[in-house]
């Protein structure tokens, strides 16, 4: 079955710490991998996706079909970081089923 | 730049009533979506629609719900007797493409039943 799992509910770290959210991923096809991030009241948006390979406002992550993660990292956080963040696979049904994990709270502290 | 827009941001309907939320696209995709998301719970697929028809659905998805494009811009769905555990945000989204284009969300309609 397919599942995504990030651990941590809540991630505190003050403003120039490194942020690493953590995503593992369960799925026996071949994984496409998503962050998603969803700023206070605003919708959810696509932060960024494996097979880009890109960095958004500072933001990677590199996916590890080794250890079956896709960890999200920054190494400088900024306040305007603080959002819930959310970790999805994309199911191989041509569509975008996505599965998500229940999300990482962040919250950079000045 | 467009966004997807649903209406209303929050619903409040009393168990076996029936709702419909409602969803404008961008103008130009193709792909339409439902999703879920239990207070406090992950966010779950319900639905993929493509070309007038459900193209896939999840279990959540029973005989209870159902979408519809009604015209050219809106995207609804409708839940026909609703229960208490249906009480959730749902999210609409889009896309312009198949497997590879990114979804865009809709700011969710927040639904409650009492």
């Amino acid at each position: 079955a397919q599942r995504v799992t990030q651990p941590e509910k809540l991630l505190s770290v003050f403003k120039g710490a490194p942020v690493e959210l953590k995503c593992n991923y369960s799925y026996s096809g071949s994984p496409e991998l998503f962050w998603y991030v969803q700023y206070s009241r605003q919708r959810l948006q696509l932060l960024l996706r494996h097979i880009s390979r890109e960095s958004i406002k500072g933001f990677t992550a590199d996916l590890n079909k080794g250890e079956t993660s896709f960890h999200l990292k920054k190494p400088f956080a900024q306040e305007e970081d603080s959002a819930m963040y959310y970790c999805a696979l994309r199911v191989d049904t041509g569509f975008q089923k996505l599965v998500f994990g229940t999300g990482t709270r962040l919250l950079v502290s000045p | 730049e467009p966004e997807v827009t649903q209406t209303p941001s929050h619903q409040v309907t009393q168990m076996g009533q029936e709702v419909i939320l409602r969803c404008v696209p961008i103008s130009n995709h193709l792909y339409f979506y439902w999703y879920r998301q239990i207070l406090g719970q992950k966010v779950e697929f319900l639905v993929s629609f493509y070309n007038n028809e459900i193209s896939e659905k999840s279990e959540i998805f029973d005989d209870q719900f159902s979408v519809e494009r009604p015209d050219g811009s809106n995207f609804t769905l409708k839940i026909r007797s609703t229960k208490l555990e249906d009480s959730a945000m749902y999210f609409c989204a889009s896309s312009g493409g198949k497997g590879g284009s990114p979804l865009h969300f809709g700011n969710g309609t927040r639904l409650t039943v009492t």
